[in-house]
């Protein structure tokens, strides 16, 4: 399988605790981007990488949301300090960075905050 | 703030019919338009694009259609299949930025 790969599938944790989830784009796209989706809601824009430089970053990434993809391959993102709002799926997507190009999703990591 | 609407949030249709799903649009900033379609438990699947400068693209069963003066955009799917039963996403971008604005969905059933 050669698609866009995140762990966990599913996360549930206490309230207060860190979490940090893992995304491996396509091994050849240089373009990595984190939504985060609710339910009835379409996805929202989290942040974007070209490579492993940070470029866009949406409001909704608070101080507690952080993001890296430190060698311009796979990407985390951790939350620290968790809240009940925080609970969604998480979707990553890749691509390899041509204008208006679509974007590969993986199926996400669905995060229960207790 | 909706900057991408999708009013409707289900739809149900024959199979071999047209299913038309619609979207409007606020910010007339935006330049790039995108359809994507989702299964349960997977990620969203690219459908099909339309960049401002036309009012038409198709791609097979599946063409969408842009009103930037009314500032709509539809998808028509024709004939409809019951593997086209999927929850169906508008996007949109502004040029410069990466950022997608989707819409809140519809969930579209194709009955056999």
């Amino acid at each position: 399988d050669t698609g866009v790969s995140q762990n966990p599938r599913h996360k549930i944790t206490k309230r207060g605790q860190n979490v940090t989830f893992r995304c491996d784009p396509i091994s050849e796209h240089n373009r990595l981007y984190w939504y985060r989706q609710t339910l009835g809601q379409g996805p929202e824009f989290l942040t974007y990488f070209q490579n492993e430089a940070q470029l866009e970053k949406s409001r909704l990434l608070s101080d507690r949301f952080s993001a890296e993809r430190p060698k311009g391959s796979f990407s985390t993102l951790e939350i620290q300090r968790t809240e009940q709002g925080d609970s969604a799926m998480y979707l990553c997507a890749s691509s390899f960075g041509v204008a208006n190009e679509k974007l590969f999703f993986g199926s996400g990591t669905q995060l229960s905050v207790l | 703030d909706q900057q991408v609407k999708q009013n409707s949030p289900s739809l149900s249709v024959q199979e071999g019919r047209i299913s038309i799903l619609n979207c409007d649009y606020t910010n007339s900033m935006f330049d790039y338009f995108l359809w994507y379609k989702k299964y349960p438990a997977e990620g969203p699947t690219f459908l099909i694009s339309i960049s401002s400068i036309k009012d038409k693209n198709e791609d097979g069963r599946f063409t969408v259609f842009l009103n930037k003066s009314a500032k709509h955009l539809s998808l028509h799917i024709v004939p409809s299949q019951p593997g086209d039963s999927a929850v169906y996403f508008c996007a949109a971008k502004v040029g410069g930025s990466e950022k997608l604005v989707f819409g809140k969905g519809t969930k579209l059933t194709v009955n056999p």
